[in-house]
């Protein structure tokens, strides 16, 4: 089985300012790794993903994530946050082969400032 | 990109009555549909999966005889919640996977938010 830990639930930030949201995951197998953001009363949109390959992934809106594999962790980041960024982030995790149900974090408030 | 139609967006519904609520994948063939299930201000907690023309896999603690999956084509799954309480409101959300380039991600529906009364 697997499981994600989101350590914060709320992130509070400025305007312009770096931001990074944090992601621990545990599991026996290999696993993809994702990062979702979900506005109010909506579903889910894909930011991006790690399936194999660089470590370094690059999504959309400016969004970028590690994953770091000695560290089980897979956080996002982004160098300059928007108003519009406001939302929460789940991280998520499947495993790599049979159904691969997703598993996400508890999520990440992320609320940007002017 | 793939897109996941969910309908309604909303429903308001009485106590114990019916709900039937569709997923769609537009423009792939879903092999796999997953229905979650999201209170408010937590996280999403799968229900059960759904591969066409077999029946649901449920979570432990999912009632099978309460929330009805049925995965009828390739491009389309329905979860009916039977008999409805209060309890049962809540925000629904599908998801479909493909084969090929789509079947390492999942695509979302927007999701159903439902309110029993």
């Amino acid at each position: 089985a697997q499981s994600v830990t989101q350590l914060d639930s709320q992130v509070p930030v400025f305007e312009e300012a770096p931001v990074e949201l944090r992601c621990n995951y545990s599991s026996s197998v290999s696993v993809y790794l994702f990062w979702y953001v979900q506005y109010p009363n909506q579903g889910l949109q894909l930011l991006l993903k790690y399936l194999s390959g660089s470590t370094l992934v690059k999504g959309i809106n400016g969004f970028e994530a590690e994953f770091n594999k000695s560290q089980t962790s897979f956080h996002l980041r982004k160098p300059s946050v928007h108003i519009s960024d406001t939302a929460e982030y789940f991280c998520a995790v499947s495993m790599d082969t049979g159904r691969r149900a997703l598993t996400f974090g508890s999520g990440t408030r992320l609320q940007v400032q002017p | 990109g793939a897109v996941v139609s969910q309908h309604p967006s909303w429903v308001i519904c009485k106590s114990g009555t019916s709900v039937k609520i569709e997923c769609r994948s537009l423009d792939f063939q879903a092999t796999t549909m997953f229905w979650y299930r999201q209170f408010p201000k937590q996280s999403l907690m799968l229900m059960a999966t759904s591969n066409e023309g077999s029946k649901a896999t449920y979570e432990q603690g999912v009632e099978k005889d309460k929330f009805l999956i049925n995965h009828a084509s390739l491009t389309l799954s329905t979860l009916t919640v039977t008999s409805a309480h209060p309890e049962d409101s809540s925000f629904y959300i599908c998801s479909a996977r493909g084969d090929g380039n789509r079947a390492t991600e999942a695509f979302f529906g927007q999701g159903t938010r439902l309110t029993v009364v």
